[in-house]
C-alpha cells in the first residue's frame, strides 16, 4: 500500500529564498510520484512528475524535484521564491496495480515581501 | 482547449437531501476519476471509471455515494440522504489514458456544504 507524507502544513520564506518542501512516501513496489500547487478556489494543477529514469525531475515555474530512493523522499525545491508561488503544495503518488493517487495532507506554502 | 469542468461549482443541502455532482471531463480521455478533498487535508481518492467500466469504488465512504459514467463521457457523483461529514470539495479528474505515471488534470471541484 502507498501512502504520502508531507512534513510542515505551513511554510514561510522571504521573496528570492530557497523553497523546500518536503515529502516521504512508503511503497512497496517502485512509486509514480507528483506534485501538484492547488491556488484558492482553483482545480490542482501538475508542477512535476516522476516514473522512471533520471531521479532530478524538472517542472514548471522553476521547480525540481529529486527522487531519493534510498531515503523514501521527493522534495520540491525552487532556488528563487516569488510572491506568486504562494499556494497549496500536494505530494502524491501511486504504485503497483493502483490508478488513483494517494495525497499528502499538504503544505501551504507563504511567500513574505 | 477546454480543461475538466464541474458543475455547480458550489452546492448547499439540507440535511437528508440527495444531490448530483457533475463532471465534464477532457474530450477523449478514458480515465475518470472522483475525489473528496476535507478542509485542510488532501484530496482522497472515491472511485475511477476507465470508459464507462467502474473499475474501483473502493473509496466510496458508504453505500449512500454513488458512481457513473453511462457513455463513457460525462460522470455524475450522487450523494443520498447527505450528512454534515459530506461536507467537502469533491475533485474529478480525467486522465487521457489507464496507465501509472499519467498526469491527472482536475477540475475546479464542486463545494458541497451540508447544515
Amino acid at each position: 500500500a502507498q501512502s504520502v507524507t508531507q512534513l510542515g502544513s505551513h511554510v514561510s520564506v522571504s521573496e528570492g529564498a530557497l523553497v523546500l518542501l518536503r515529502c516521504n512516501y512508503s511503497s512497496s513496489v517502485p512509486p509514480y510520484l507528483f506534485w501538484y500547487v492547488q491556488y484558492p478556489n482553483q482545480g490542482l494543477q501538475l508542477l512535476l512528475k516522476y516514473t522512471t529514469g533520471a531521479t532530478l525531475v524538472k517542472g514548471i515555474n522553476g521547480f525540481e524535484a529529486e527522487f531519493k530512493k534510498s531515503e523514501t523522499s521527493f522534495h520540491l525545491t525552487k532556488p528563487s521564491a516569488h510572491m506568486s508561488d504562494a499556494a497549496e503544495y500536494f505530494c502524491a503518488g501511486s504504485s503497483g496495480s493502483a490508478r488513483q493517487l494517494t495525497f499528502g495532507s499538504g503544505t501551504q506554502l507563504t511567500v513574505l515581501p | 482547449g477546454a480543461g475538466v469542468s464541474q458543475s455547480p461549482r458550489y452546492k448547499v443541502a439540507k440535511r437528508g437531501q440527495d444531490v448530483a455532482l457533475r463532471c465534464d471531463p477532457i474530450s477523449g480521455h478514458v480515465s475518470l476519476f472522483w475525489y473528496q478533498q476535507a478542509l485542510g487535508q488532501g484530496p482522497e481518492f472515491l472511485t475511477y471509471f476507465q470508459n464507462e467500466a467502474q473499475l474501483d469504488k473502493s473509496g466510496l465512504p458508504s453505500d449512500r455515494f454513488f458512481a457513473e459514467r453511462p457513455e463513457g463521457s460525462v460522470s455524475t457523483l450522487k450523494i443520498q440522504r447527505t450528512q454534515q461529514e459530506d461536507s467537502a470539495v469533491y475533485l474529478c479528474a480525467s486522465s487521457p489514458r489507464l496507465a501509472g505515471g499519467d498526469e491527472q488534470f482536475f477540475g475546479p471541484g464542486t463545494r458541497l456544504t451540508v447544515l
